[in-house]
């Protein structure tokens, strides 16, 4: 029982490159989420998918697209990586508030 | 203004000391509060989870919600050097919903 993975671990891009971070967990949850974190702003919501086949946009999504691919894996997508984009991204799954697991995180350097 | 405000410190304290962590919210429709634990490098984990007002107590750690005032405690007793992480409040409106976190606060507890 892996519960959320991640890939990949860490990740350099230029600007203007794309990139698809790549997510699955294997409790059968319905919810995921993505996240960023970076200093002093915290987590802040990129986009959530609350059921297979359905997304919905958070507190930042600008700049990516997401993928509810089937009820195990939920991508990102970064078409035209900026410097911004620079920051550790964490993927996240539920089924209840209460049950919110998360992954150990994608650290991506845009340059 | 944000929705989700806390001191990012840091804050430091002795072993065995009691370390009080607090966050204020400005959305009065939040009824999920939680609590996760981030150590360095990792994902965040969950904590504690309190639904509506009120306290909740698991071992060492107490939650309490005052909806009142919008703010939300958490209290660590017989703080360890295993507590040292940063501390996340999180806040939804259903058990459905998207999380809001702060931007969590750093604490170190010294041997």
């Amino acid at each position: 029982n892996a519960g959320v993975t991640q890939t990949p671990k860490f990740q350099v891009l230029k600007t203007g490159q794309s990139m698809t971070l790549q997510c699955a967990q294997d409790m059968n949850h319905n919810s995921m989420y993505w996240y960023r974190q970076d200093p002093g702003m915290g987590l802040r919501l990129i986009y959530y998918s609350a059921s297979e086949g359905t997304t919905d946009k958070g507190e930042v999504p600008n700049g990516y697209n997401v993928s509810r691919l089937n009820k195990r894996e939920f991508s990102l997508r970064l078409e035209s990586a900026a410097p911004s984009q620079t920051s550790v991204y964490f993927c996240a799954s539920s089924e209840l508030i209460e049950t919110q697991y998360f992954g150990p995180g994608t650290r991506l350097l845009v340059l | 203004q944000k929705e989700v405000e806390q001191d990012p410190g840091p804050l430091s304290v002795p072993e065995g000391a009691i370390v009080s962590l607090n966050c204020t919210y400005s959305n009065s429709a939040f009824q999920y509060f939680m609590w996760y634990r981030q150590y360095s490098r990792k994902g965040p984990e969950l904590l504690m989870y309190t639904y509506s007002s009120g306290n909740k107590e698991d071992g060492r750690f107490t939650a309490q919600v005052d909806k009142s005032s919008k703010y939300i405690s958490l209290f660590i007793r017989d703080s360890q050097p295993s507590d040292s992480a940063t501390y996340l409040c999180a806040m939804s409106e259903t058990s459905y919903d998207k999380v809001i976190f702060g931007p969590g606060t750093s604490l170190s507890v010294i041997p």
